[in-house]
């Protein structure tokens, strides 16, 4: 099926180590983003991307680097992980002005 | 800037009941607005959007108008079902077609 897809779905870190989160989507879509969901929070964006080739800073950059590898590859990178950064990351991808698809998310767990 | 308000939850009603789910906006021109849904474990997915004032979105029962002269998309059922438990999510796009602006979310539970 077309749409969003996450990897991995689930992880748990260490304080201090790092990782990436890859997201691909096969709509061809322009923009791209990723979020944070924390309980009672919403959603908080970190980085999108309006198209390859171009990064911007959301909400909450602070820890967290991307990287638009291609039109349908959008990674986010933690280089030192901290128990604040456990949450529940969705990547999302969307046409100009149009609703977003969201990927079915990826559970990090940071002890 | 935008700006979206949800009604808070968590929203508790028993199975058949009728649901509103307040959805107010503050935005210049004329954005797009959208409700998206949050089954458990799972990421949001679009369930209805409108694109212009007097606009009705609809799909699975729910239904919304956009409605410009109270800046408001509230998110209504007329009976809702134990599977409609979810949180659901208002949005915009503003009329630049810049990023999304998605409200906190609403927490519905149904019981049987």
């Amino acid at each position: 099926n077309a749409g969003v897809t996450q990897t991995p779905k689930f992880q748990v870190l260490k304080t201090g180590q790092s990782m990436t989160l890859q997201c691909a989507q096969d709509m061809n879509h322009n923009s791209m983003y990723w979020y944070r969901q924390d309980p009672g929070m919403g959603l908080r964006l970190i980085y999108y991307s309006a198209s390859e080739g171009t990064t911007d800073k959301g909400e909450v950059p602070n820890g967290y680097n991307v990287s638009r590898l291609n039109k349908r590859e959008f990674s986010l990178r933690l280089e030192s992980a901290a128990p604040s950064q456990t949450s529940v990351y969705f990547c999302a991808s969307s046409e100009h002005g149009r609703s977003y698809t969201f990927g079915s998310g990826t559970r990090l767990t940071v002890v | 800037g935008n700006s979206v308000t949800q009604m808070e939850g968590p929203v508790t009603l028993s199975e058949e009941a009728f649901l509103t789910i307040n959805c107010t906006y503050t935005a210049t021109g004329y954005p797009s607005l959208f409700w998206y849904v949050q089954y458990p474990g799972e990421g949001l997915q679009l369930l209805l959007k409108a694109t212009k004032a007097d606009d009705k979105g609809s799909n699975k029962g729910f239904e919304a108008t956009y409605r410009k002269e109270t800046t408001s998309f509230h998110l209504e059922k007329g009976s809702v079902q134990v599977s409609d438990s979810a949180v659901y999510f208002c949005a915009l796009i503003g009329a630049n077609a810049g990023k999304s602006t998605f409200g906190d979310g609403t927490t519905l539970t149904v019981k049987p």
